[in-house]
């Protein structure tokens, strides 16, 4: 039962801006979204969530369609670094423990 | 400045010998995760505790125990490794109350079954 929908691959070149779909169109509204990335051979690290508004901070910006049912998580710049998967994930808020569905490995290519 | 610390980063064992992985942290949360990812695949959640109520997930094998003795550190038993139990094993805290789930997650235990 995904909660999610995302591509499965997605290529970007160093210092453009990756955008990555999330299609999350059965999300209730008490659902936050929330973007987790995992870097090979390292544990996932949060990078943002947000409920309706676009939230931005130093890694990334978030975008919410006005229906709440997609959202795309934005690296602005982005670099090798970057190279991971990232995993979308819809929760209630506080308490409810993170499950991961299969995410979108990025490759940023030089 | 690590804050999720687990040991070992590499872990081998024998078909059917218990093994034990652990966790510790600095940040002084009070939920623990346990996460297993086999190779290609995404984080499998195989329970949690809040303080010292464990919460198992209703597909994780008995094989798999935890035990947590205090805030800082959680332990992964794994009683009789089969070569399936091969994977990465996460460790992972947040803190109850928070409006939102922001987890922080060690390196991870490479756990090879011979």
């Amino acid at each position: 039962d995904a909660k999610t929908t995302q591509p499965t691959s997605m290529d970007c070149a160093e210092g453009r801006a990756a955008n990555l779909p999330c299609n999350h169109s059965t999300i209730s509204g008490n659902e936050y979204v929330y973007w987790y990335r995992q870097i090979h051979s390292q544990g996932p690290q949060y990078i943002i969530h947000g409920l309706k508004n676009n939230e931005t901070n130093e890694m990334a910006s978030l975008i919410i369609t006005e229906d709440r049912k997609s959202s795309t998580l934005i690296l602005p710049h982005a670099t090798l670094r970057d190279t991971a998967v990232y995993y979308c994930i819809v929760l209630p808020s506080g308490n409810t423990p993170l499950v991961f569905g299969k995410g979108t490995r990025l490759s940023v290519i030089a | 400045d690590a804050m999720v610390i687990q040991n070992p980063r590499y872990q081998v064992t024998q078909f059917g010998k218990p093994v034990t992985l652990s966790c510790s942290q600095t940040l002084n949360h009070n939920v623990m995760y346990w996460y297993q990812q086999k190779s290609s695949q995404a984080p499998k959640l195989l329970f949690h505790y809040y303080d010292k109520d464990f919460n198992n997930e209703a597909d994780t094998p008995d094989n798999f125990q935890s035990r947590r003795p205090n805030t800082s550190f959680c332990f992964l038993d794994i009683r009789s490794p089969g070569l399936g139990d091969a994977a990465m094993y996460l460790c992972a805290t947040s803190r109850e109350g928070e409006s939102f789930e922001k987890l922080f997650f060690g390196s991870g235990t490479q756990l090879s079954v011979l």
